[in-house]
């Protein structure tokens, strides 16, 4: 069975810093591509960043370039995100999103964690 | 970017009646592979995101046949055939040609 478990969400100040982990099982980990995706509190989903399997390829929304880092461990199962000045409207639920598929370049999201809450506040 | 339109925001149908979503993308989904990266996700209330539809009209895994997609280039559409309880919360339409942007979710409720 597929799981992914987000971790590392909580309470910061504008302009701090927070680590995000996402520990992947039930699946050969290495061979798929992850994503964040997040939700601010009511609002809809939006995509955050990418990587793929052996990390060569990474991508972020305009709207967390150069503030965010995405890396992966392949020997431990895990996603990460490294989140820098941290702004108010980065408050959200972030999910680790799994990509369906472990060879096709373009595959939608099939398999998402339980998200981990995100508050940016003084 | 390309963005997401969907309509309507928000459904209340009788539980056994039909339900629709409108999904338009700014630009057209069609890759040169030939396939159409446009997919659709469930939110049920408390839940994360679950994948229903990819590629237009392919249900995955577990989908009840209740779920239809349709369209191609720029027009999309989501049938419930036939309207459950357990098919409350919000869907999103979402594409997956050029990086991946949501639609603003379509709430449905049961009368």
């Amino acid at each position: 069975e597929v799981q992914l478990v987000e971790s590392g969400g909580g309470l910061v100040q504008p302009g701090g810093s927070l680590r995000l982990s996402c520990a992947a099982s039930g699946f050969t980990f290495s061979s798929y591509s992850m994503n964040w995706v997040r939700q601010a509190p009511g609002k809809g989903l939006e995509w955050v960043s990418y990587i793929s399997s052996s990390s060569s390829t990474i991508y972020y929304a305009d709207s967390v370039k150069g503030r965010f880092t995405i890396s992966r461990d392949n020997a431990k199962n895990s996603l990460y995100l490294q989140m820098n000045s941290l702004r108010a409207e980065d408050t959200a639920v972030y999910y680790c999103a799994k990509y369906s598929s472990s060879s096709a370049p373009l595959a939608p999201f099939d398999y998402w964690g339980q998200g981990t809450l995100v508050t940016v506040s003084s | 970017d390309i963005v997401m339109t969907q309509t309507p925001l928000s459904l209340s149908v009788t539980p056994g009646q039909p339900a629709s979503i409108s999904c338009k993308s700014s630009q057209s989904l069609l890759h040169s592979d030939g396939k159409t990266y446009l997919y659709w996700y469930l939110q049920k209330p408390g839940q994360s995101p679950q994948l229903l539809i990819y590629e237009v009209s392919s249900r995955f895994s577990g989908v009840p046949d209740r779920f239809s997609g349709s369209g191609s280039g720029t027009d999309f559409t989501l049938k419930i055939s036939r309207v459950e309880a357990e098919d409350v919360g919000v869907y999103y339409c979402m594409q997956g040609i050029h990086l991946w942007t949501f639609g603003q979710g379509t709430k449905v409720e049961i009368k």
